[in-house]
Order: structure tokens, then C-alpha cells, then sequence
């Protein structure tokens, strides 16, 4: 148990479907990412907030839209994804957006998102 | 290209045995971290390494980073088990806000 919790923790959806993700984080941080793992490629950053401004989007698809209400809730809303999107998407916080040999970064379990 | 090279991309030795993995750059990094991420979970953080030519020791784990900061190893002795998993490493360019490159992951199966 890291302090982050993901929900669904698996998702099958349609190519037309709009789904959405949800992180939490218990641990008062500041700054909280969106990562894409997939079967072939290193983690990927997707998204950065830092008090709940995003402030590095790095060259994700709009079909992938982030939205963090308040620091301790950040959600990625999904609609018309595709086959490729399939993946496991990691939430992760941290205290702030300091060096990371500073700042440790928490990861949540993952949603496993299978798109048909 | 990848920024972050990690070898191998897979290991099955059996328990008791050593074995290292290695993360290869040509870039520079301000700071290497190594994760150990098991099935249905995130990753963990195992350690960060800032200074090069640093070593860092956890219980049978060996971490070393380069002396020229871009590069790192992971040794393991006397493997067991319970070390099974993929392995992440993870480089932060020198840049002023905290932003970090995953190699591939090396999965590694210890075999009782």
C-alpha cells in the first residue's frame, strides 16, 4: 500500500465509449503524474500537475483528457481510444515537482485498460 | 531510440545464484533511481543515486552509478525467490523540474 489508489483497477471499453480513471492520493503531495505502460515500450509520462496545474503535457493524443479538481484527486477522461491505447495507466504523486533525489515518487497499482 | 537502455530484457537464473543488470545512456543524468514493480502493482522505489561513482548497498542489492553520471548497475547476490519481478530504471535529465525516463525493465524470474 503506497498511499495511492487507482479505480477501475481493470477497464474493457469500446472505441466509442467515454470512460474515465481515478487516482487518489493520501499522502498531502503536490504534484501528481499520469504514466502509459505498454507490453513494448518504457513507461511513459503522459501528464504532470503541480498544484492542480498541469504543467507538462507531453504530446499526448486529446483523445486522453487529464483533469485534477483538487491535490489529492486527478482523473484522465477517455473517449474514442484506440486498440493501440491498450495499456497499463499509472498513477504516481509526490511531495512537489523538486529533483527526484529529493522528492520520491509514489506509484498507485494501475488501471489495466483493454480498448476493443 | 531509447533514451535509457536497460540489459537484459530477461533473466531466469536459479535461486543462489548472482546476476547484474545494467541501464546504459549517453546522456547525462542528475540522478538514477531503480524500481522493482511486481504483477498488478505499481513500482517501488529501491534507490537513487546521485553522485557519480556512487555506490549504494540494500541488504543483497548493489546499486552503482557511473563515474561520468550515465550509466548504472543493479547486482544481486545470492538471488532468491522473492526478488522476482521487473526492474526499472529511471534517469532524471538535468533540467530544473523533477522529470523522469524509464528504460525498458529487465524481468527477472528466480527459479526455486
Amino acid at each position: 500500500e503506497t498511499g495511492v489508489t487507482q479505480t477501475p483497477r481493470h477497464l474493457v471499453m469500446g472505441m466509442t465509449n467515454k470512460k474515465s480513471l481515478k487516482c487518489e492520493q493520501h499522502l498531502g503531495h503536490n504534484a501528481m503524474y499520469w504514466y502509459k505502460q505498454s507490453a513494448k515500450k518504457p513507461l511513459e509520462l503522459m501528464f504532470v500537475y503541480s498544484l492542480e496545474e498541469r504543467v507538462e503535457n507531453n504530446s499526448v493524443p486529446s483523445r486522453f483528457s487529464p483533469e485534477c479538481p483538487n491535490s489529492s484527486h486527478l482523473f484522465l477522461h477517455l473517449h474514442t481510444l484506440q486498440p493501440e491505447d491498450s495499456a497499463l495507466y499509472l498513477c504516481a504523486s509526490s511531495q512537489d515537482r523538486r529533483l527526484a533525489s529529493y522528492n520520491e515518487q509514489f506509484f498507485g497499482p494501475g488501471t489495466r485498460l483493454t480498448v476493443l | 531510440t531509447q533514451l535509457l537502455e536497460q540489459s537484459p530484457q530477461f533473466l531466469s537464473i536459479q535461486e543462489g545464484e548472482n546476476l547484474t543488470v545494467y541501464c546504459n545512456s549517453s546522456s547525462v543524468f542528475s540522478s538514477l533511481q531503480w524500481y522493482r514493480q511486481e504483477p498488478g502493482e505499481g513500482p517501488v522505489l529501491l534507490v537513487t543515486v546521485v553522485t557519480g561513482g556512487e555506490v549504494k548497498k540494500l541488504k543483497r542489492l548493489t546499486f552503482q552509478f557511473g563515474d561520468a553520471r550515465k550509466d548504472s548497475s543493479l547486482h544481486i547476490t545470492a538471488a532468491q525467490p522473492g526478488d522476482t519481478g521487473l526492474y526499472l530504471c529511471a534517469g532524471e535529465l538535468i533540467q530544473g523540474a523533477q522529470k523522469l525516463v524509464f528504460g525498458q525493465g529487465t524481468r527477472l524470474t528466480i527459479n526455486p
